[in-house]
């Protein structure tokens, strides 16, 4: 089946050390988003992708980057997380820009000791 | 500044109705989309209303006021596994998705 797939699913890291997490597709969709999401919070978009053409989101903070080698892979790479970056990462797909119809992978879990 | 809101909680009883609203401030409209999200799971989609009226899937219905700023969301029939956050999540003028923190909904038997 054509889907989303994020790895790891589950991630701890102590305070300061860095993390990469990835994210795969099948759709074949142009764009691609990372969003953070925060227990009860909305999901705040860190960044997206129209193929390979980056947009970072102004107030994402230094320490988060990202990378996407081909259409098919997606990178958020977290420099030095903090306890605040405890969250939930989702990476999402569209066809196209322009915020259409969204999947979503089932999203990797952050935890900072 | 750009805002979504929703109630946070709503309790329902399974095999009930439920209604949860939606009321948004933005800076343009080009749409509105309803999400469910399990618990520690990804949001799924569920509908999508850009014209005003009520659009119908199955138990789930989605009504636009574009007038009024306004959404709902009706499900019927309730089951349990109808328990998550429901998201909704209006496309401004730019195309950006501004979410709303979400409904949790709770169905007890």
């Amino acid at each position: 089946d054509a889907m989303v797939i994020q790895n790891p699913r589950y991630q701890v890291t102590q305070f300061g050390k860095p993390v990469t997490l990835s994210c795969s597709q099948t759709l074949n969709h142009n764009v691609m988003y990372w969003y953070q999401q925060k227990s009860s919070q909305a999901p705040k978009l860190l960044f997206h992708y129209y193929d390979k053409d980056f947009n970072n989101e102004a107030d994402t903070p230094d320490n988060f980057q990202s990378r996407r080698p081909n259409t098919s892979f997606c990178f958020l790479d977290i420099r030095s997380p903090g306890l605040g970056d405890a969250a939930m990462y989702l990476c999402a797909t569209s066809r196209q820009s322009g915020a259409n119809v969204l999947t979503f992978g089932a999203g990797s879990r952050l935890t900072v000791l | 500044g750009q805002n979504i809101d929703q109630p946070t909680e709503m309790t329902a009883t399974e095999g009930a109705i439920v209604q949860i609203n939606c009321t948004y401030q933005t800076s343009g409209f080009n749409g509105l989309f309803w999400y469910q999200q399990h618990a520690g799971e990804a949001p799924t989609f569920l509908s999508y209303n850009v014209l005003d009226g009520l659009e119908e899937k199955g138990r789930f219905s989605s009504f636009l006021s574009r007038s009024k700023g306004y959404s709902y969301l009706l499900l019927k029939e309730l089951q349990m596994k109808d328990s998550a956050s429901y998201l909704c999540a209006v496309k401004d003028s730019n195309y950006q998705l501004i979410w709303g923190a979400g409904t949790k909904l709770i169905i007890k038997p």
